[in-house]
């Protein structure tokens, strides 16, 4: 069965370093989104993807976020510099389209710590 | 954005049904209610969906309410691996951009 890959698995860093994430959709999945999960509580949209155009970004703090689909396949998630409140469970998921009936598929996730 | 309630926390003993309760009377007419679960050390999983009418699947079953201000996620017998958060999440017609609440974390009992 296809799956959604994320690497780093974990990453550690020091704040006010730069970080950066992977993710590989599902093969022909249109959207993408990357998610935080702060421990304990549920996932939270940073940003979503149409092919490679953002379709909602509202939650992303542009100040030090930044999320890219170049080719409208697979998306990088860059945080720089990072801080100590960013440390969270970076998730990303992906659908076959953007319609409110399909199903999002969610990879393992980033553990990101900030030291 | 429509929001939606549902209680901390919950158990059930294994191989007992379970009813998991959510609370979304600010629903519109063409919003979808969707089920996930979250397993320790995973990302979410897909369990249901459903807009007006009752839905099954081999997963589990779920009851929305005439009025579809509230929907219940039915586990007919629970199982050791069916311990997870679960979350009920809204969902509109043309975005399924899905905002989740805490969830319900469910434990079961052996």
């Amino acid at each position: 069965e296809a799956e959604v890959a994320q690497s780093p698995r974990y990453k550690i860093t020091e704040k006010s370093q730069a970080v950066a994430f992977w993710c590989d959709p599902i093969s022909g999945h249109a959207t993408l989104y990357w998610y935080r999960q702060i421990l304990g509580q549920g996932p939270e949209l940073l940003v979503q993807f149409q092919d490679e155009s953002v379709v909602d970004d509202s939650q992303l703090p542009k100040d030090r976020f930044s999320a890219e689909r170049l080719k409208g396949v697979d998306s990088t998630l860059k945080i720089q510099p990072a801080e100590l409140g960013d440390s969270a469970m970076y998730l990303c998921a992906s659908s076959l389209f953007i319609r409110g009936t399909d199903t999002q598929y969610f990879g393992p996730g980033t553990r990101l710590t900030v030291l | 954005d429509a929001k939606t309630t549902q209680p901390n926390s919950m158990e059930s003993n294994e191989e007992e049904p379970v009813h998991l309760p959510c609370n979304h009377s600010t629903i519109s007419g063409t919003d979808y209610i969707h089920w996930y679960r979250q397993l320790p050390s995973q990302g979410p999983e897909y369990v249901i969906h459903g807009l007006t009418s009752n839905v099954n699947n081999r997963m589990a079953s779920l009851a929305i309410a005439e009025d579809r201000k509230s929907s219940t996620l039915i586990l007919h017998r629970a199982t050791l691996r069916d311990a997870a958060v679960y979350y009920c999440i809204l969902s509109a017609l043309n975005n399924n951009d899905m905002r989740f609440g805490a969830g319900t974390r469910l434990t079961v009992k052996p």
